[in-house]
């Protein structure tokens, strides 16, 4: 069964440091979505692309986050620099196109900054 | 703002059915309601979804009210793997956003 592929599964950084997070969707899925996940709480959406172009990024933080989707097939998250709010789960999901159809999440990484 | 409520916690004895219920009294005529568990550490995992009619998966079966106020979530056989956050979400079948409350913590008991 195809699956959405992330990584790192885990990772440690000090605030200030840069970070990045891959995500693979399954293939021929055109949307995909980065969500954020503080412990305790239900997934927020970050940003959501279809195909390359970034079609919600209203909840992004975009002074420190950036997304990108350059070839429409794979993304990257990325955090610079970290702060200690910062920690919190980052998941990937995607669905095969935009007209309402099921999402599919990674298992995430879990980010710790310290 | 998630647009249901949930009960925050369950148990459920092992081998019983699990009824999870959800409280969506604003849906409209066109959303969809969703369901997604997630188990402890993992990412959210699909578990079924509908729009009027009562759907039934491998995983679980879902019974919306004919009124649409609110739905069901039925494990029918539980077991301990079974214990995870469930999400109770309803999206409109135009849009992709899903809003994620905070779900229920459901315990399945030896």
């Amino acid at each position: 069964e195809a699956e959405v592929a992330q990584s790192p599964r885990y990772k440690i950084t000090e605030k200030s440091q840069a970070v990045a997070f891959w995500c693979d969707p399954i293939s021929g899925h055109a949307t995909l979505y980065w969500y954020r996940q503080i412990l305790g709480q239900g997934p927020e959406l970050l940003v959501q692309f279809q195909d390359e172009s970034v079609v919600d990024d209203s909840q992004l933080p975009k002074d420190r986050f950036s997304a990108e989707r350059l070839k429409g097939v794979d993304s990257t998250l990325k955090i610079q620099p970290a702060e200690l709010g910062d920690s919190a789960m980052y998941l990937c999901a995607s669905s095969y196109s935009s007209a309402g159809e099921t999402q599919y999440f990674g298992p995430g990484t879990r980010l710790l900054v310290l | 703002d998630a647009k249901t409520t949930q009960p925050p916690s369950m148990d459920c004895a092992e081998g019983r059915a699990a009824n999870l219920p959800c409280n969506h009294s604003t849906i409209s005529g066109n959303e969809y309601v969703y369901w997604y568990r997630q188990i402890h550490s993992q990412g959210p995992q699909y578990i079924i979804h509908g729009l009027k009619n009562n759907e039934t998966n491998e995983m679980a079966s879902l019974i919306i009210t004919e009124d649409r106020k609110s739905s069901t979530l039925i494990l029918p056989h539980a077991t301990l793997r079974d214990t995870a956050v469930y999400y109770c979400i309803v999206r409109p079948d135009y849009g992709q956003n899903f809003v994620f409350g905070p779900g229920t913590r459901l315990s399945v008991l030896p």
